[in-house]
């Protein structure tokens, strides 16, 4: 069966501080892999989306970075945090259809102070 | 995107089913209507879609109006672990996710 794992669960980290979440997914082969952020309050946001290696779709422009090293890999990158990035940092996987049938992984809240 | 409506929250008893309704009367031929559901501090669960026939999964039923103008997501007993926030979303061929506030379902004992 498949599976997604992120980490780290929480993180608090300085202004100005650089960031580096993982998400690795098992169980799949060239999925198509997404990164979604949910402020306090307020729905998710599509940030990232890739379709394959190497490949990155940007959703909305910012401080923020995706990268696809591996076929079941996504790493989403700041190299400095503003305090608005504060939020829950959600991976997701889904395979044909872009965008059908996502599953999601456990998540990072992240508080930049 | 078309937009969908759904109630803000909604109350049900444990074991009895529980019919979430949502209304998208702008909805085009091609939008696949998407079910997902948040447990608090967890991330979203795929739930069910569909387009135009009802369909049945190990989750939940989606029945959809003839016109697809709306859709109901029903659980047929509701358990104290289905309490979350439903989610109904319109994907068109193109666009992406759109996650409104959707209906907060609480579950009583």
């Amino acid at each position: 069966s498949q599976t997604i794992h992120q980490w780290p669960a929480t993180l608090v980290q300085p202004v100005g501080s650089p960031l580096s979440l993982e998400c690795t997914v098992e169980g799949t082969s060239n999925p198509n892999l997404y990164w979604y952020r949910q402020a306090a309050g307020r729905g998710l946001q599509l940030l990232f989306y890739s379709v394959g290696i190497g490949q990155i779709s940007s959703e909305v422009p910012q401080n923020l970075s995706a990268s696809r090293p591996q076929d079941r890999q996504f790493i989403l990158s700041s190299k400095k945090l503003l305090l608005s990035d504060s939020g829950f940092y959600l991976c997701a996987w889904s395979v044909g259809r872009l965008y059908y049938e996502q599953y999601f992984g456990p998540g990072t809240r992240l508080t930049v102070t | 995107d078309a937009k969908t409506t759904q109630p803000n929250s909604m109350e049900s008893n444990e074991e009895e089913p529980v019919h979430l309704p949502c209304n998208h009367s702008t909805i085009s031929g091609t939008d696949y209507i998407h079910w997902y559901r948040q447990l608090p501090s967890q991330g979203p669960e795929y739930v069910i879609h569909g387009l135009t026939s009802n369909v049945n999964n190990r989750m939940a039923s989606l029945a959809i109006a003839e016109d697809r103008k709306s859709s109901t997501l029903i659980l047929h007993r509701a358990t104290l672990r289905d309490a979350a926030v439903y989610y109904c979303i319109l994907l068109g061929s193109q666009g992406n996710l759109i996650f409104g506030k959707g209906t907060k379902l609480s579950v009583k004992p």
